[in-house]
């Protein structure tokens, strides 16, 4: 079945480390992107990709990273400076450009402050 | 900035009754889109409406589309506990720009 997987489904962060989030996707969409959801919020986007080694920033990507070396991938590192990390995150990917087609969901991945 | 507002942000309602969720936006796009989350879940696509006049049924949701308003509803006829979830939209501006999502509790 073709979806999106996001892992891990649960990710612990120490003071001052950097961590990474993979999301795979095998739906042979262009576009990926990357959201933080906080409780009671809607999503805010950090950082997009329409195609291979490219990439931009969302709203609020101080303190994140990507990659896009696959289509398949696009990981995201949350960096020691991002101060308040503890959120839901949700990758996304649609088709290309995202005009007029849904993007589809991972399961997220919930990350925590030790 | 682009706004999207969703109201309310709760709704409890009883099964069997109808109800709407509003979404206005402060942009001209055409494009908006309803998400559903069950809690600790992802987001679920429900409807996809790109132009003016849409209109999208699916069982017991029904979303529309009224560019000129810059106004999207979804109306829940007859609800059913299975409903209970939170529902977002988001405007299609290049990206998604999402509304705080409304959480609604079916009750028998």
């Amino acid at each position: 079945d073709g979806g999106i997987t996001q892992s891990p489904k649960y990710l612990f962060r120490k003071e001052g480390q950097n961590v990474t989030l993979s999301c795979e996707q095998n739906l042979n969409h262009d576009a990926m992107y990357w959201y933080r959801q906080d409780p009671g919020q809607g999503l805010r986007l950090i950082y997009y990709s329409q195609i291979v080694n490219d990439f931009q920033k969302g709203d609020i990507a101080e303190g994140y990273s990507v990659s896009r070396e696959k289509k398949e991938s696009f990981p995201l590192t949350v960096t020691s400076a991002q101060k308040n990390p503890t959120a839901f995150y949700l990758c996304a990917s649609s088709a290309l450009g995202g005009l007029n087609q849904p993007q589809h969901f991972g399961d997220g991945t919930r990350l925590s402050i030790l | 900035e682009l706004k999207v507002e969703q109201n309310p942000l709760f709704l409890s309602m009883q099964e069997g009754k109808n109800y709407t969720i509003y979404c206005n936006y402060s942009t001209t796009s055409d494009r908006l889109y309803w998400y559903r989350q069950d809690p600790g879940k992802s987001l679920e696509s429900l409807f996809v409406l790109l132009s003016n006049g849409a209109v999208k049924q699916e069982g017991r949701l029904m979303a529309s589309l009224d560019t000129k308003a810059r106004l999207s509803t979804l109306h829940i006829t007859a609800a059913v506990h299975d409903l209970s979830a939170t529902y977002f939209c988001a405007v299609d501006e290049g990206n998604l720009i999402f509304g705080k999502g409304t959480k609604l509790s079916v009750k028998p």
